[in-house]
């Protein structure tokens, strides 16, 4: 079974430009997550999906961060415009359906975002 | 609001001693505690979970944790590090419910010599 998988691996962008991140969750995983890590400090959550539906977007920093999950599937990220505290790692994440209880999240291996 | 509390953002230990990385938590109902590794140029791969039941808790590569509710820990030990036990370490912490988002701690890098 094949894990989450994010692309690309690595982005260097300018300060003003766009990027966009996807995210691929484990096949049949109702949930998924975005979360980042700025460096040097701790991995905060973004916003979390069931299906195609935003469930919680506390997390997200302001309104320059757009996050998607059409029909349910692979997810993407968008920053526009970009700004130099945009900078991290960011990790994608899934689960199974939470009724489930398993409330194991599979990480991927992260997307390191830089912004100059 | 809930906390996760690593204490050492850096932690090194010979080879074949004792490993122990402490991790406090503040909740204000009861929580589902999670312990994640991440190796150099990996993802986040879960160690151990306690989610109910037995507070000890057994993971993978020889790690065990034991929740401790009196005293709001979730230290993680393993007995004798390994070489391969170089890693970075993070404690988390969930309510669980309909969102069931991850609060991390700031992580702790182990180094293990020789």
């Amino acid at each position: 079974e094949a894990g989450v998988t994010q692309f690309p691996s690595h982005s260097v962008i300018e300060k003003g430009q766009t990027v966009t991140l996807r995210c691929d969750p484990i096949s049949g995983h109702d949930n998924l997550y975005w979360y980042r890590r700025v460096m040097g400090k701790e991995i905060k959550f973004l916003l979390h999906f069931v299906k195609e539906s935003k469930q919680d977007e506390s997390g997200m920093p302001n309104n320059r961060f757009l996050a998607e999950r059409t029909g349910g599937t692979y997810s993407t990220l968008k920053v526009q415009p970009a700004e130099l505290e945009d900078s991290g790692v960011y990790f994608c994440a899934s689960s199974q359906d939470l009724r489930v209880q398993s409330h194991e999240q599979y990480f991927g291996p992260g997307t390191r975002l830089t912004v100059t | 609001a809930q906390s996760v509390t690593q204490l050492g953002s850096h932690v090194s230990v010979s080879e074949g001693a004792l490993v122990l990385l402490r991790c406090n938590y503040s909740s204000s109902v009861p929580p589902y505690l999670f312990w994640y590794v991440q190796y150099p140029n990996q993802g986040l791969q879960l160690l151990l979970k306690y989610t109910t039941g037995a507070t000890l808790v057994k993971g993978i590569n020889g790690f065990e944790a034991e929740f401790k509710k009196s005293e709001t820990s979730f230290h993680l030990t393993k007995p004798s590090a390994h070489m391969s036990d170089a890693a970075e370490y993070f404690c988390a912490v969930s309510r669980g419910g309909a969102t069931n988002k991850l609060i991390f701690g700031t992580g702790t890098l182990l180094a293990v010599q020789p």
